[in-house]
């Protein structure tokens, strides 16, 4: 059982728009920044997002990240194949005194 | 461009130690703008953080794995290691690790990873 909650899925169509949610508590997202990974089959993670919505270098401006509260989504807009992997949310916890992550989106391109 | 390769016995027996180096190439394992840290990942499941250590060697463990945990540097090898003590089945994974800026806690470059099965 993650700390933080992600839908086990999600799906789109090329060119569509599509949110992936994380959800946390006040000790996680409520008071930390957040960051995002997409890890493509067979390799290692990859940072996406970092400080809720800021990308690093060669990162398309497809993605793009938010907070709300205690809760975070990813969007992606303008699908592509390649985007077919695996999201993870993370975020510092407070209570825990440690890093926790999500338990993972598998995205499908239709 | 700075490049993390993970290496270490790839089987372990249960009870044992688990032991896993992370080399640091193309930059300076030294710079004091980064920490250091590890991940793992059950096959077919999600991301957990195991610890973060600077180069001076002050370290962050998980709590749920502190007890077992230990992580080193080595800064004339350019290196970092991984301890878990006491392993288990459920310990059997691909092991990251992973660069974090300082004061931050996002891991902005990671290591191909290694995969540890641990079975007798």
């Amino acid at each position: 059982q993650s700390v933080l909650t992600q839908p086990p899925s999600a799906s789109g169509t090329p060119g569509q728009r599509v949110t992936i949610s994380c959800s946390g508590t006040s000790s996680n997202i409520g008071s930390n920044s957040v960051n995002w990974y997409q890890q493509l089959p067979g390799t290692a993670p990859k940072l996406l997002i970092y400080f809720i919505n800021n990308r690093p270098s060669g990162v398309p401006d497809r993605f793009s990240g938010s907070r709300s509260g205690t809760s975070a989504s990813l969007a992606i807009s303008g699908l592509q194949s390649e985007d077919e992997a695996d999201y993870y949310c993370a975020a510092w916890d407070d209570s825990l005194n440690g890093v926790v992550f999500g338990g993972g989106t598998k995205l499908t391109v239709l | 461009q700075l490049q993390l390769l993970e290496s270490g016995p790839g089987l372990v027996k249960p009870s044992e130690t688990l032991s896993l180096t992370c080399t640091v190439s193309g930059g300076s394992i030294t710079s004091n703008r980064y920490f250091w840290g590890w991940i793992r990942q059950p096959p077919g499941r999600g991301l957990e953080w195991i610890g973060t250590i600077s180069y001076t060697g002050r370290t962050f463990y998980n709590p749920s794995l502190k007890s077992r945990v230990t992580m080193s540097v080595d800064t004339s090898k350019n290196q970092f290691s991984l301890r878990l003590s006491s392993v288990t089945a459920a310990d059997t994974s691909m092991f990251f690790c992973a660069r974090l800026p300082e004061s931050t806690t996002y891991f902005d470059l990671w290591g191909r990873g290694a995969l540890v099965t641990v079975s007798s």
